[in-house]
């Protein structure tokens, strides 16, 4: 089974500064793909980015971008420009045929925006 | 327009009793499944249908059901209900699962509390 690792529990950062969490995953495979989501204190699942593995370049999405990098099986999430709204618990996740298209989860990075 | 709806948002219960979690997607979607949440905020598959056929099974105590009535609906059963059913349930859908890169939809989540 596939494994998605988010080593940092809790990260800080201040209004307007930029934050990376990171998530790495154990995989065999060539074809997948990966997805980070927002989970604000609401509880609602939002998508915030995705990434074919067979693409080369980084998704980017407004002030979110990724860094993928496939040989070293990483995936982390860029913040820029960082506003209060983005305070929330955010989970990396993987997804392929071999997980019958299910989610795989990190068990998620909480993300604290100070002023 | 909610694209994923889940019923009740909150359900408080006892010990013992049997319970069901309804879900409908007006998505279209062909693929609908239940993730659980826990305690520690992390996110598990436990089933995944495709066109009312189930796919997933991951390990789930039998006292749990899955029902798909139409594809639009994938309602969850429990049964004798345990202390440690105590979580938020969430309902998802996406397309088919051949295109993997897209997206699912998440419902905002059941929170069950046991008794």
């Amino acid at each position: 089974a596939q494994t998605v690792t988010q080593s940092q529990p809790e990260m800080s950062v201040q209004e307007a500064e930029t934050v990376t969490l990171s998530c790495t995953y154990d995989t065999s495979e060539s074809d997948y793909y990966l997805f980070w989501y927002k989970q604000p204190p609401s509880r609602q699942m939002i998508l915030v980015i995705r990434q074919e593995a067979y693409k080369q370049q980084n998704a980017t999405e407004n002030r979110f971008s990724v860094n993928f990098q496939k040989a070293a099986k990483s995936f982390s999430l860029k913040i820029s420009d960082s506003q209060l709204g983005d305070a929330a618990m955010y989970f990396c996740a993987y997804r392929s045929a071999n997980s019958g298209y299910a989610l795989n989860f990190g068990k998620g990075t909480s993300l604290l925006v100070t002023p | 327009d909610t694209a994923v709806s889940q019923t009740p948002k909150y359900l408080v219960t006892q010990m013992g009793n049997d319970k069901s979690i309804k879900c409908e997607q007006n998505l279209g979607h062909d693929t609908m499944y239940w993730y659980k949440q826990d305690s520690k905020k992390f996110l598990k598959i436990m089933f995944s249908y495709n066109n009312k056929e189930l796919i997933i099974n991951e390990t789930v105590p039998n006292r749990f059901s899955p029902k798909s009535p139409d594809k639009a609906h994938l309602n969850l059963h429990i049964n004798s209900l345990e202390l440690g059913d105590s979580a938020v349930y969430f309902c998802a859908s996406s397309e088919r699962g051949g295109l993997s890169n897209q997206p699912q939809h998440f419902g905002d989540g059941t929170r069950l509390s046991i008794l």
